[in-house]
């Protein structure tokens, strides 16, 4: 099925480090969620993005929704040994109901 | 506030045979859509469910198959299972075109 290209595919990095990742596309999308999921579990909803240029945070979480509208941001500050788990992109293209997924990054963070 | 509701939780079934599972959608909100998770994918759309209608469909057979109710609860069908229909199925509910997807806990499906 159709996925959007997602960076890095996993990393892994000290407590306290910053994390950046990113969706893109080739297609133009009207809304970007970001998703965090654990092993076993649903994904959970991190930050919600609808307009191009829209710059979003939630606690130590940063999103932005790329001006081409065909990207996104995620930045982590100070990473903390529970921000483990698989982060998900999802793009929704115009005019349609079906978010398109990207392909996780899996994070992994050393104490 | 309760969330997003799957049920059950963990299933195993036999080539060939038919499953449903079940739905029950946040608080409020009126349109469930169902994914498919492969191990170490992403999601995968199957159809979304408005207004009791499948108002949108993604790349899967016909053995899939779904229906929501007057209280906006889901159910997903899939008939002569195969093996590799074996994944974690996620229900998603939103409201109307606000369009943000919250997903419940899912329930992982094995097919034997």
């Amino acid at each position: 099925g159709q996925q959007l290209n997602q960076s890095p595919q996993s990393m892994f990095i000290q407590e306290g480090e910053d994390v950046s990742m990113n969706c893109t596309s080739s297609s133009i999308f009207n809304t970007w969620l970001w998703y965090k999921q654990e092993p076993g579990e649903g994904p959970v909803l991190l930050i919600a993005l609808y307009k191009a240029g829209e710059l979003t945070s939630n606690g130590r979480l940063t999103a932005q929704f790329g001006i081409t509208r065909k990207d996104s941001f995620l930045n982590i500050s100070a990473s903390i040994p529970s921000d483990v788990g698989i982060y998900f992109c999802a793009g929704l293209p115009s005019g349609t109901y079906k978010y398109i997924f990207g392909t996780g990054t899996r994070l992994k963070v050393l104490a | 506030d309760a969330g997003v509701t799957q049920s059950p939780t963990h299933l195993i079934k036999t080539r060939g045979q038919q499953v449903t599972l079940r739905c029950s959608p946040k608080s409020g909100h009126d349109t469930v859509s169902w994914y498919q998770q492969a191990l170490g994918q992403g999601p995968q759309f199957i159809f979304q469910y408005y207004e009791e209608e499948e108002r949108q469909r993604g790349n899967f057979p016909d053995r899939f198959s779904g229906h929501q109710f007057p209280n906006y609860s889901s159910e997903l069908n899939v008939n002569a299972l195969l093996l590799g229909d074996s994944a974690l199925y996620l229900c998603a509910s939103s409201l109307g075109r606000l369009k943000t997807a919250f997903f419940g806990q899912g329930t992982r499906l094995t097919v034997v």
